[in-house]
């Protein structure tokens, strides 16, 4: 009973490395949401989706990209790591009607 | 524009005394509401949420919340803090479309003393 699992939990980064943030949900929910969380900011949505293969831009889309090629994994990629990058990155995903329900972050730092 | 406001962003509270947190929010209709606690290092917990009918809604851990549709206010209460219920505290309010997107107040830090 995992519920949503991101990986890795912890990373570092030099500026200009690229990177994959994987999230994996085995509730087969449909809706899955990505995160990020600043301090004195809350949390805020970068990127979220529907379904496999649909995915639409959040509020601060910039510098990432996503993928869902099957309904259990939500990808978020950095191309090129910036260091305005570090943040702790939250995973979400829900069913219709309900709540979303968080993993447990990944936090990552770009020097 | 949806938008979530929480003015405090600090509160101390002594153990076994009640507690109340503030969230305003902003939205065109009437909103999916929302509040979740965060524990240091983890992830986002939901403690109760309001998508319809009675405006007092009861959460887990003691915890409970009114929407006020004439305030725009969804304040979380607890009638005795207990030392485990420092954490952070974030109201958000969903889109009530089919996407759910939340939109996150910036977080109320609660302090417990003995």
């Amino acid at each position: 009973n995992a519920g949503v699992t991101q990986t890795p939990k912890f990373r570092v980064l030099k500026t200009g490395q690229s990177m994959t943030l994987l999230c994996a949900q085995d509730m087969n929910h449909e809706y899955m949401y990505w995160y990020r969380q600043d301090p004195g900011m809350g949390l805020r949505l970068i990127h979220y989706s529907v379904g496999e293969g649909t995915t639409a831009k959040g509020e601060v889309p910039d510098g990432y990209n996503v993928s869902r090629k099957k309904k259990q994994n939500f990808l978020l990629g950095l191309e090129s790591a910036a260091p305005s990058q570090t943040s702790v990155y939250f995973c979400a995903s829900r069913a219709p009607g309900q709540p979303q329900h968080f993993g447990d972050g990944t936090r990552l730092s770009i020097l | 524009a949806q938008s979530v406001t929480q003015p405090d962003i600090h509160i101390t509270v002594s153990e076994g005394a009640s507690l109340e947190l503030r969230c305003n929010y902003s939205y065109g209709a009437t909103p999916y509401l929302f509040w979740y606690v965060q524990s240091p290092g983890q992830g986002l917990q939901l403690l109760l949420k309001y998508f319809s009918g009675d405006t007092l809604v009861q959460g887990i851990k003691g915890f409970e919340a009114e929407f006020k549709r004439s305030q725009s206010s969804f304040n979380l209460r607890k009638p005795s803090v207990h030392w485990s219920d420092a954490a952070e505290y974030f109201c958000a309010v969903g889109s009530t479309d089919s996407w759910g997107k939340l939109q996150f107040g910036a977080g109320t830090q609660v302090v417990v003393t003995p």
